[in-house]
């Protein structure tokens, strides 16, 4: 069993749908969840952070994070075709030094 | 501005000779991570530091070796590069928290 699981996509919402991008663990000592937005060619970049059960929302984001399913989830509000991307969910065990493992990501795709 | 900063931004080695990329970090953060990033895949963790705390993951080939020298600045060392190592090479550093990347080092094999 993989550590982080992602559906790879592609999935594709249009413009000024909810975007819901799913991720589970296996490792239930994880302390701290994380979305990464990845653009063709570029550096993950931070999206959103959430270390509690329950919504965390910024903006157009709302992470969710269950730890009893071992569940972390993103949606994307009013999504943009700047929102077009690949998702990392990405998971901190806090163990051997704060280790950080990322899911394969999901592309999504936003048409205009 | 404080930010993690890779060098080169585009590598290119031949087959069996030995690279170095290197990594430095203004933002004072205790955990380095380097990762290894192919197409279409997650980013690969191949190992990191806590302080100087070396920690490599059990999958890691020993052909990819690890300096960090300081603080600030971290090392990849790859022995003999094969075709196989061909992929985009990530920096990042955390403060315990998120991860913030460096830009990212793409290494052509040839």
């Amino acid at each position: 069993q993989k550590e982080v699981e992602q559906n790879s996509g592609p999935l594709s919402v249009p413009e000024g749908a909810i975007a819901s991008l799913n991720c589970t663990y296996s490792d239930r000592g994880s302390q701290s969840f994380f979305w990464y937005r990845q653009y063709s060619g570029k550096s993950p970049e931070l999206i959103m952070s959430i270390y509690s059960n329950g919504d965390k929302e910024d903006g157009r984001f709302t992470a969710q994070l269950n730890k009893a399913s071992q569940y972390v989830s993103l949606l994307i509000r009013d999504s943009q075709p700047s929102d077009s991307a690949t998702y990392l969910c990405a998971v901190n065990a806090n163990t051997g030094g704060f280790k950080t493992i990322f899911g394969a990501g999901t592309r999504l795709f936003v048409k205009a | 501005d404080a930010m993690v900063i890779q060098n080169p931004r585009y590598q290119v080695t031949q087959f069996g000779k030995p690279v170095t990329l290197s990594c430095s970090q203004t933002l004072n953060h205790n955990v380095m991570y380097w990762y290894q990033q192919k197409s279409s895949q997650a980013p690969k963790l191949l190992f990191h530091y806590y302080d100087k705390d070396f920690n490599n993951e059990a999958d890691t080939p020993d052909n990819f070796q690890s300096r960090r020298p300081n603080t600030s600045f971290c090392f990849l060392d790859i022995r003999s590069p094969g075709l196989g190592d061909a992929a985009m090479y990530l920096c990042a550093t955390s403060g315990g928290g998120s991860a913030f990347f460096g830009q990212g080092t793409r290494l052509t094999v040839v």
